[in-house]
């Protein structure tokens, strides 16, 4: 149980362009879910904690322009990539909180021309 | 703002030798704590968990790890490691008097084992 999927798990796209994550957990339902971004080589760091039914909660120094999150329903979780460059190249991993545990989908790599 | 420290960044060690990787954190309230690993090109697997209790915790493929409150540390061992170990693994706190029950995770500590 508890199992989080996260599709695309890679894609490449054009500077300038969009790119939508989605998180999805896929055997209970979480009101809470967080995104986290990886760089090659370090730790996760949380990007903003996406709650169900209302506004996401961004960490300091992340753009809440660039980065929209959407949690529309209990299983799904968002993430879109707004006007990508290369900078935003990064592994990108949701993660579904259930009771005081967090799950965890297997990432998105992100490469932007 | 609390944080997380992994004073070992990279650990080179030889088959069978024992493993200590060690974590810190600084926050005053309660915690769950966590070991993570991630193996190379895989995601994020818990090895293991402390709530509350016992605070000596066993996870899985024989690795254990000890809370001690007075020095807000929670370090990871392994009597004896295998090549299959290498990998990175990650400390992480969860703050329990917030509601939002975010992970602050250490820097991270790349472990390699040599056969």
């Amino acid at each position: 149980g508890a199992v989080v999927s996260q599709h695309p798990s890679w894609v490449i796209c054009k500077s300038g362009t969009s790119v939508k994550i989605e998180c999805r957990s896929l055997d209970f339902q979480a009101t809470t879910m967080f995104w986290y971004r990886q760089f090659p080589k370090q730790s996760l760091m949380l990007m903003a904690t996406s709650n169900e039914g209302s506004k996401a909660t961004y960490e300091q120094g992340v753009e809440k322009d660039k980065f929209l999150i959407n949690h529309a329903s209990l299983t799904l979780s968002t993430l879109t990539v707004t006007s990508a460059h290369p900078e935003d190249s990064s592994f990108y991993i949701c993660s579904a909180r259930l009771v005081n545990e967090q799950f965890f989908g297997p990432g998105t790599r992100l490469t932007v021309l | 703002a609390q944080s997380v420290s992994q004073h070992n960044h990279h650990v080179i060690l030889s088959e069978a030798a024992s493993l200590e990787l060690g974590c810190n954190y600084s926050y005053g309230g309660t915690v769950n704590l966590f070991w993570y690993v991630q193996y190379p090109g895989q995601h994020l697997q818990l090895l293991l968990k402390y709530f509350s209790g016992d605070p000596l915790v066993k996870g899985i493929k024989g690795f254990e790890a000890e809370f001690i409150k007075s020095k807000f540390s929670f370090n990871l061992r392994k009597p004896s490691v295998q090549w299959s170990d290498t990998a990175e693994y990650f400390c992480a706190v969860m703050l329990m008097d917030t509601g939002r029950r975010a992970l602050t995770f250490g820097s991270g500590t790349r472990l390699q084992v040599q056969p």
